[in-house]
């Protein structure tokens, strides 16, 4: 069983609507999650981080986490174009010298 | 500013060398890593470090060898290449390990490396 799991995609979703990113994971000692972006060619960059359950918003960003559950979510409002790139899920303990692990990715096209 | 720089960009060779992957940042950060994104894009960690000493060593061939001459900077280098080792090579680095925000980690724009 893969530590965290990612629908690998492509998720296609018209521009304006709200595109729903999952990830669940396997470890329940994980405390820190994070989202990042990464368009082709480019480096992962950091879009959202949760600790707590519940959800987080940053501006058209929220990020939903279910620790019970062992799954986080990122809803995308408004999707624009620009959001077309792989979103991965990140995962780690608090415990000290613990690595992050990533998902394998979900493709996301908007389509204009 | 780059906060987190690699060289080189790109880097073809051929099978049996031995090359070197350098990552400087200059965010004041105490830890940095090495990952490797394979074709598929499955981004996993290879080594970290913080403040100098080596606190992650994945399961990694012997023939990869990381080395931090001071907590800005983390090489990487690679001996006798193989086919398999073609890659993407990204290195990050984050504030510290003390946990949540601290620990949110910052990758650099990749070494695209092609074993022929």
């Amino acid at each position: 069983q893969k530590e965290v799991e990612q629908n690998s995609g492509p998720l296609s979703v018209p521009e304006g609507a709200i595109a729903s990113l999952n990830c669940t994971y396997s470890d329940r000692v994980s405390q820190s999650f994070f989202w990042y972006r990464q368009y082709s060619g480019k480096s992962p960059e950091l879009i959202m981080s949760i600790y707590s359950n519940g959800d987080k918003e940053d501006g058209r960003f929220t990020a939903q986490l279910n620790k019970a559950s062992q799954y986080v979510s990122l809803l995308i409002r408004d999707s624009q174009p620009s959001d077309s790139a792989t979103y991965l899920c990140a995962v780690k303990s608090d415990f000290g010298n613990e690595k992050l692990t990533f998902g394998t990715g979900t493709r996301l096209t908007i389509i204009p | 500013d780059t906060a987190v720089s690699q060289t080189p960009k790109y880097l073809v060779t051929q099978m049996g060398n031995d090359k070197s992957i350098k990552c400087e940042q200059n965010l004041g950060h105490d830890t940095m890593y090495w990952y490797k994104q394979d074709s598929k894009k499955f981004l996993k960690i290879m080594f970290s470090y913080n403040n100098k000493e080596l606190i992650i060593n994945e399961t990694v061939p012997n023939r990869f060898s990381p080395k931090s001459p001071d907590k800005a900077h983390l090489n990487l280098h690679i001996n006798s290449l193989e086919l398999g080792d073609s890659a993407v090579y990204f290195c990050a680095s984050s504030q510290d390990l003390s946990g949540g925000a601290k620990e949110t980690q910052y990758f650099g724009p990749g070494t695209r490396l092609l074993v022929l």
